[in-house]
């Protein structure tokens, strides 16, 4: 298993335009994350599932953002009718339990998003 | 909800000398996580502290935690110009659906 794999790396689109990220976690671990990062911050939080269940969603995700994980495997994020303030990195991250109650958690590389 | 303040926010530094990073939370964590990141890649986990007092060391860096004062320091030591990178720590807890909430992040630069 090579780590959390996320697609495409880089994606720019027209405001208005619809767009998807997938993400491939560790293969063992049944927890995935999405977070967003915009240049200078560090990540916010926006969802994640347990399994294919999804677990929490952040007011930052607008009605526009939706989230899947439909067999519990790889994950896909959509942003609807894009605006420049979605501009910014999308990390995915993969966890599992460790021995002796510790969460680990491993970000992919990102998906970086410019809406023009 | 859980906060996270990192200080300072940007820190240039000469090789050789030493400096500490802060890191307060603002409630009851079960972990404290520092991250590395360089520029336009993701994240780098640098270490995990799960209990007060917990003391961590990898190379030129030392990380610990004291959970009664809500603070993990990061302490780097004889800094070289590869430490570069922004660096980041985050907590998670039960509270908080075990997800992270990450501070704002400390823009380090070593100037040879």
């Amino acid at each position: 298993d090579t780590g959390v794999s996320q697609d495409p790396r880089h994606k720019i689109t027209k405001r208005g335009q619809n767009v998807t990220f997938r993400c491939d976690p560790i293969s063992e671990h049944n927890r995935l994350y999405w977070y967003r990062q915009t240049l200078g911050q560090g990540p916010e939080f926006l969802t994640y599932f347990q399994n294919e269940a999804q677990l929490e969603k952040s007011r930052l995700l607008s009605d526009r953002f939706s989230a899947e994980r439909p067999k519990g495997s790889f994950s896909t994020l959509e942003i609807q009718r894009t605006e420049q303030g979605d501009s910014a990195m999308y990390l995915c991250a993969s966890s599992d339990r460790l021995p002796g109650g510790l969460y680990g958690y491993t970000f992919g590389s990102g998906t970086r998003l410019t809406v023009v | 909800e859980l906060k996270v303040e990192q200080n300072p926010l940007f820190l240039s530094m000469q090789e050789g000398k030493n400096y500490t990073i802060y890191c307060n939370y603002s409630t009851t964590s079960d972990r404290l996580y520092w991250y590395r990141q360089d520029p336009g890649k993701s994240l780098e986990s640098l270490f995990v502290l799960l209990s007060n007092g917990a003391v961590k060391q990898e190379g030129r860096l030392m990380a610990s935690l004291d959970t009664k004062a809500r603070l993990s320091t990061l302490h780097i030591t004889a800094a070289v110009h590869d430490l570069s990178a922004t660096y980041f720590c985050a907590v998670d807890n039960w509270t908080s659906g075990s997800r992270l909430t990450f501070g704002e992040g400390t823009q380090l630069t070593v100037n040879p």
